[in-house]
């Protein structure tokens, strides 16, 4: 069935350094990706997307590239801020379709520890 | 536009007991999933509301659960006989019509703790 993975945490850095956190997906279409962050007691919100292969999603100095050849959607950050720390979810959804109604599917999720 | 709002927040519950979530989604938004999330796990999916229809339903909803969205606009959770495994953090987010992928705008949960 369709899946993400997603590296597993926590990930403690030290403010200013890179970051980057691993997700891998599975899919049995052409699926969309996502990045949604989780603030300490905060809902979920969109961090950023890609549609397509090669597309580059980017936003607060996060970006990640749809790889399709290694079905991959690695988040990254040049350097990190104490404000960065939460958790970091991947996601993936399917095309709306005959059998797809669009739902999420999440990895488990990353946490973020930014020390200064 | 006030985002999605969900009611209540938190509830504490004994377990044998009914409870019911409230989710009201981004007016406009014909879409509404609901999803759950436990300790350190991803959110997973529940249900999904296309207006008033419910069109998908996961193995996760076992009989106990049940979901309406009668208007097309709100929607309701309901978990009868809760048990203790039912504690966790409950979502739900709406999106927008129209074809393609789009953006779910999430509420702030409903955190359930069954005793």
């Amino acid at each position: 069935g369709d899946s993400v993975t997603q590296m597993e945490g926590p990930v403690t850095l030290s403010e200013e350094a890179f970051l980057t956190i691993n997700c891998t997906y599975t899919a049995t279409g052409y699926p969309s990706l996502f990045w949604y962050v989780q603030y300490p007691g905060e809902g979920l919100q969109l961090l950023l997307k890609a549609t397509k292969a090669d597309d580059k999603g980017s936003n607060k100095g996060f970006e990640a590239t749809y790889r399709k050849e290694t079905t991959s959607f690695h988040l990254e950050k040049g350097s990190v801020q104490v404000s960065d720390s939460a958790v970091y979810f991947c996601a993936l959804i399917l095309a709306h379709g005959s059998s797809n109604t669009g739902k999420l599917i999440f990895g488990q999720g990353t946490t973020l520890q930014v020390k200064p | 536009d006030t985002g999605v709002s969900q009611d209540p927040r938190h509830k504490i519950t004994k377990r044998g007991q009914n409870v019911t979530f409230r989710c009201d989604p981004i007016s406009e938004h014909n879409r509404l999933y609901w999803y759950r999330q436990t300790l350190g796990q991803g959110p997973e999916f529940l249900t999904y509301f296309q207006n008033e229809a419910q069109l998908e339903k996961s193995r996760l909803l076992s009989d106990r659960f049940s979901a309406e969205r009668p208007k097309g606009s709100f929607s309701t959770l309901e978990i009868q006989r809760t048990e203790q495994g039912d504690s966790a953090m409950y979502l739900c987010a709406s999106s927008p019509p129209g074809t393609g992928v789009h953006e779910q705008y999430f509420g702030p949960g409903t955190r359930l703790t069954v005793t």
